[in-house]
């Protein structure tokens, strides 16, 4: 079945470092891929998504994009804030299909 | 896109006892789904929930445990029945929308 892979964390950076979340996956189709946040203490944003192959999807300075030829969607960021301390979940979801989710990669940034 | 409001956002709960956890939505729509969330861990899906039918349920969960109801196009309630530590997760729920999915704020749950 389909399935994702994230690299694992904790990830620690410093203020205004720059920041990659790596997300591979595996599916049967042409799924639709997304990244959610998780802020300490809340549920789930959307943060963003890209629909087919090398569509970008990016928000609050974030970008992912659909690599088909290395099924990837790696995460990010050139300049990351105390503020974007959260876990990163990648998903996936084909067509008829539920969520995937991939296992979540804690990012802890530093002043 | 669609705005969830989940409650109670945390709760603390005697084993055996059960817990019923609200989720409204500022729009109509067609199915609903509820999550959970075990400590340090990813999502795994519960449920589907469609208005006017039986919830579909994923491997490993079952009606009895997680009655799920659906009386109309934006409100859904998720029970968790008859408690055990093992229950302690946060739970979500989750509805389409034309831009992806929304998420509920959660409900974490603490089962002693």
């Amino acid at each position: 079945g389909d399935s994702v892979t994230q690299m694992e964390g904790p990830v620690t950076l410093s203020e205004e470092a720059f920041l990659t979340i790596n997300c591979t996956y595996t599916a049967t189709g042409y799924p639709s891929l997304f990244w959610y946040v998780q802020y300490p203490g809340e549920g789930l944003q959307l943060l963003l998504k890209a629909t087919k192959a090398d569509d970008k999807g990016s928000n609050k300075g974030f970008e992912a994009t659909y690599r088909k030829e290395t099924t990837s969607f790696h995460l990010e960021k050139g300049s990351v804030q105390v503020s974007d301390s959260a876990v990163y979940f990648c998903a996936l979801k084909d067509y008829g299909q539920n969520f995937v989710f991939g296992p979540g990669t804690r990012l802890s940034v530093l002043p | 896109s669609a705005v969830i409001s989940q409650k109670p956002s945390r709760d603390i709960c005697q084993r055996g006892t059960s817990l019923t956890i609200q989720c409204q939505v500022d729009s109509q729509v067609t199915m609903m789904f509820w999550y959970r969330q075990q400590p340090g861990q990813s999502l795994t899906l519960i449920a589907t929930a469609n208005q006017g039918s039986e919830a579909t349920y994923e491997s490993g969960f079952v009606i009895d445990k997680f009655p799920i109801s659906r009386p109309n196009l934006t409100f859904s309630t998720l029970t968790v029945s008859n408690m055990s530590p093992e229950d302690s997760s946060i739970y979500l729920c989750s509805v389409e929308t034309d831009y992806g999915y929304t998420f509920g704020s959660g409900t974490r749950l603490t089962v002693v």
